[in-house]
């Protein structure tokens, strides 16, 4: 299977808090998990990454946990500010062969950082 | 990160026209891809042009419909061929970052179509 199944749909988080999204995936032969973050009116920006044999990437405020047995992997953004508020999508990529391949992005998650 | 603009940047048309989009790039890059993303929608896969190739489409989405160019490494078209409401969509041009890391989304061009 394809997919890549995100939640929550939509986030509300207090301004200083934590805000964590998740993803679950079934295909085993993804390769590489990267999240975007898009504004309204702009393209998606990419923003943090993680390999499979990874459990954990930090990037200053911006934190992915990967657990490779459970298929799971989340976004965690601490401290988070009212800039942050954007839409977030989680990825997977799969190789296609001759140096090609496909992300699959999950449906989205709006967040609005509250002050 | 490659920079990547997209031309135009929106545009209304009318039912039956076509539009052609432009991508170009400020760096050379093996793949491009083109993608669809409905109003509040996530990001579908049209076709992957590769310079030197014809480009593969995606199932749900024919070369008759969205033909698409790729004359050199740093440039891509894709055309929305007679064109009905239900393409009013954002178009969005992504290429492959170095070694083969994930990808970079352009602008993106917003179609509304009347």
């Amino acid at each position: 299977q394809q997919q890549v199944k995100q939640s929550p749909q939509s986030l509300i988080v207090q301004k200083g808090g934590i805000s964590i999204i998740n993803c679950a995936y079934e295909n085993t032969a993804f390769d590489y998990f990267p999240w975007y973050q898009q504004f309204p009116g702009k393209g998606p920006a990419l923003l943090i990454a993680i390999r499979p044999d990874v459990s954990e990437k930090k990037e200053g405020r911006f934190t992915i946990s990967f657990n490779k047995s459970a298929k799971q992997f989340s976004l965690h953004i601490m401290d988070s500010q009212p800039g942050d508020s954007a839409t977030y999508f989680c990825a997977a990529r799969t190789p296609r062969g001759a140096g090609s391949y496909q992300l699959t992005f999950g449906k989205g998650t709006k967040l609005s950082v509250i002050p | 990160s490659a920079v990547i603009s997209q031309k135009p940047s929106r545009d209304i048309c009318q039912r039956g026209t076509s539009l052609t989009i432009q991508c170009q790039v400020d760096s050379q890059v093996t793949m491009m891809f083109w993608y669809r993303q409905q109003p509040g929608q996530s990001l579908t896969l049209i076709a992957t042009a590769n310079q030197g190739s014809e480009a593969t489409y995606e199932s749900g989405f024919v070369i008759d419909k969205f033909p698409i160019s790729r004359p050199n490494l740093t440039f891509s078209t894709l055309t929305v061929s007679n064109m009905s409401p239900e393409d009013s969509s954002i178009y969005l041009c992504s290429v492959g970052g170095g070694g083969g890391e994930t990808q970079y989304f352009g602008p993106g061009t917003r179609l509304l179509v009347l």
